[in-house]
């Protein structure tokens, strides 16, 4: 079964800098999606970012960008410039690409922004 | 745009009592999930939809059962509540088949079983 793991239970970052979420899952497929998802104070659930495992180029969303390495299977996530309201939980998130099958989420990280 | 819509947003139960929490999806989604939210354990599947008239069981199915009413709803269902089900609960849906489209949540129930 695919795992999903996410190392560091808590982040803070300073206003304006850079900070990097690590996420590194388990599988035996050659081809699967990637995502991270935000969790703000008001328990939303909103796409951040995605990553198709064929794409060798790293997915950017404005300030927040991923560092994949297929090899190494590790998705971590860059937010730069970080902004208050980044503070959030935020869950990496896996999906193996054959009919519809659900996503395997990671426990997830919480961050805090410093002003 | 409603999105996915949860019913209802808190509720407090007694050991042995039954409810249904409702979720309803305006995109036309094919696909529906239910999940639960515990402190420092993520979010556990605990059924799916692929489809209309398909269910599946996740990670966590022990206690619930879950009907997909029609394409748009997808029922949750404690049959008889326990103090080990409190949490907080999350529908989803996603196109389907589309394997790269992210699940658009809903805004969560919380539930509390005393």
């Amino acid at each position: 079964a695919q795992t999903v793991t996410q190392s560091q239970p808590e982040m803070s970052v300073q206003e304006a800098e850079t900070v990097t979420l690590s996420c590194t899952y388990d599988t035996s497929e050659s081809d699967y999606y990637l995502f991270w998802y935000k969790q703000p104070p008001s328990r939303q659930m909103i796409l951040v970012i995605r990553q198709e495992a064929y794409k060798q180029q790293n997915a950017t969303e404005n300030r927040f960008s991923v560092n994949f390495q297929k090899a190494a299977k590790s998705f971590s996530l860059k937010i730069s410039d970080s902004q208050l309201g980044d503070a959030a939980m935020y869950f990496c998130a896996y999906r193996r690409v054959s009919g519809n099958t659900p996503l395997v989420f990671g426990k997830g990280t919480r961050l805090s922004v410093i002003a | 745009n409603a999105g996915v819509t949860q019913t209802p947003k808190f509720q407090v139960l007694k050991t042995g009592q039954s409810m249904t929490l409702q979720c309803a999806q305006d995109m036309n989604h094919n696909s529906m999930y239910w999940y639960r939210q515990d402190p420092g354990m993520g979010l556990r599947l605990i059924y799916y939809s692929a489809s209309e008239g398909t269910t599946d069981k996740g990670e966590v199915p022990n206690g619930y059962n879950v009907s997909r009413l029609n394409k748009r709803e997808f029922s949750l269902r404690l049959e008889s509540a326990a103090p080990s089900q409190t949490s907080v609960y999350f529908c989803a849906s996603s196109e389907g088949g589309i394997d790269n489209q992210p699940q658009h949540f809903g805004d969560g129930t919380r539930l509390s079983i005393l």
